[in-house]
């Protein structure tokens, strides 16, 4: 079974911290994706990766960078924190293309104060 | 743009109810569609994919979906649902041109007992 692990179920942060959300998976896919969950918007996509040391901005980048320097490592980074990050964050991998099923990790559910 | 619509937030029905979720997308060219669902504190997992072939594909758990190309169109029907099919559930369209997957905002499903 393909396994995606998200370093933290709840993390709780200040405003202006910098904040990273690790992403480990042990399938050896070629494509991660971080996508935010908050409530009637459904998922949207923030960064993905399809290759180590590559990415390419998703619909809302803004706010976030991304660092993927392992293969199966994808870290998702908030340079200073603001409560409109507030949200829940996953992690998906996908082995082929991106069109491929994606295996989702349990989420970090990021609180900023 | 791709844009994927699901026609209802939440829906409530009682066990042994029939189940239709609509789906519908806005791209005109050939596309990859999907269905992901969450159950209560689990990770997001595919439900169904279509890629090609047979417009109805069966899923996990008695689940099936039909592809209509002339509708643009993309239900997600169960003939019985159970109270463990109690979840929110994602369509998700990803244009074959496109590196993307494109998620719907989610219809929250909730079965009495």
């Amino acid at each position: 079974d393909v396994k995606v692990t998200q370093s933290s179920r709840y993390l709780v942060k200040r405003t202006g911290e910098k904040v990273f959300l690790e992403c480990v998976q042990d399938m050896d896919h070629e494509n991660m994706f971080w996508y935010r969950q908050d409530p009637g918007l459904g998922l949207r996509l923030i960064y993905f990766s399809y290759d180590v040391k590559m990415k390419e901005k998703g619909d809302i980048p803004e706010g976030y960078s991304v660092s993927r320097e392992k293969k199966e490592r994808f870290s998702l980074i908030l340079e200073s924190a603001s409560t409109n990050q507030t949200s829940m964050y996953l992690c998906a991998s996908s082995l082929m293309a991106n069109t491929d099923t994606q295996y989702f990790g349990p989420g970090t559910r990021l609180t900023v104060l | 743009a791709q844009s994927v619509s699901q026609h209802n937030h939440h829906v409530i029905l009682s066990e042994a109810a029939s189940l239709e979720l609509g789906c519908n997308y806005s791209y005109g060219g050939t596309v990859n569609l999907f269905w992901y669902v969450q159950y209560p504190g689990q990770h997001l997992q595919l439900l169904l994919k279509y890629f090609s072939g047979d417009p109805l594909v069966k899923g996990i758990k008695g689940f099936e979906a039909e592809f209509i190309k002339s509708k643009f169109s993309f239900n997600l029907r169960k003939p019985s649902v159970q109270w463990s099919d109690t979840a929110e559930y994602f369509c998700a369209v990803n244009a074959r041109r496109d590196d993307k997957i494109i998620f719907g905002k989610g219809t929250r499903l909730h079965i009495l007992p």
